[in-house]
């Protein structure tokens, strides 16, 4: 089955403590990315990536990492994380050009207390 | 300015009855994409519908259908014959050449019995 596979579903952690999200795509997929989604805003890219090493920025790029290794993985590091960035975190892929809809992952719902 | 601007932030519907959430973008490529898509409850994101920009037909599909109006950059789009369980966040989204997919903020739907 075609998936996009985030992990963890539900995360609770303190500020300052680092964390990986895991996102893996198996449908082959050049372009990957990742969105927070806030409440009145909309889901806001934070990072993308178009190929193997090869990543930038997005709208909301601070305090994140990413990096993309292999084709089918992209994980979001918080180095350090804060309460501003508690949030509905997804992961997204799709074949590059305007025609191709993307698809998500079932979301990471992150609280940094 | 936003590029993709979603002005409901929530709707009602009569259960069978149709009902338009209106999005209007902004760009200046001549090259461009626009989708939706849903949210339910649970969280995931649901693609319904995609309209290329050099596309004379508006898309359809189903019950749901994409009215493109290329010059008054709108891409509203119509849900008929509404079901108890298309109540969700919707969401209008375009992808330019960059291949950035951006988000506008989404209305929430609530269809009545």
């Amino acid at each position: 089955e075609a998936q996009v596979t985030q992990n963890p579903r539900y995360l609770i952690t303190v500020t300052g403590k680092k964390l990986t999200v895991t996102c893996s795509q198996n449908m082959n997929h050049e372009y990957m990315s990742w969105y927070r989604q806030d409440p009145g805003l909309g889901l806001r890219q934070i990072y993308y990536s178009m190929n193997v090493e090869v990543t930038d920025k997005g709208d909301v790029p601070e305090g994140y990492k990413v990096s993309r290794k292999e084709k089918r993985n992209f994980p979001l590091i918080l180095e350090s994380p804060s309460p501003n960035q508690t949030s509905l975190y997804f992961c997204a892929s799709s074949l590059p050009g305007q025609v191709f809809e993307a698809f998500f992952g079932q979301g990471t719902r992150l609280t940094v207390v | 300015a936003q590029k993709i601007t979603q002005t409901q932030p929530g709707m009602f519907v009569q259960e069978k009855e149709a009902v338009t959430l209106d999005c209007t973008y902004d760009t200046s490529d001549q090259s461009y994409g626009l989708f939706w898509y849903k949210q339910p409850s649970s969280g995931e994101m649901i693609f319904l519908i995609y309209q290329g920009s050099y596309d004379e037909q508006n898309a359809t599909e189903g019950r749901y259908s994409l009215n493109f109006q290329k010059a008054r950059k709108s891409a509203n789009l119509v849900i008929s014959a509404s079901q108890l369980g298309d109540s969700a966040m919707y969401f209008c989204a375009m992808r330019e050449a960059t291949g950035e997919l951006i988000f506008g903020s989404g209305t929430r739907l609530l269809v009545r019995p």
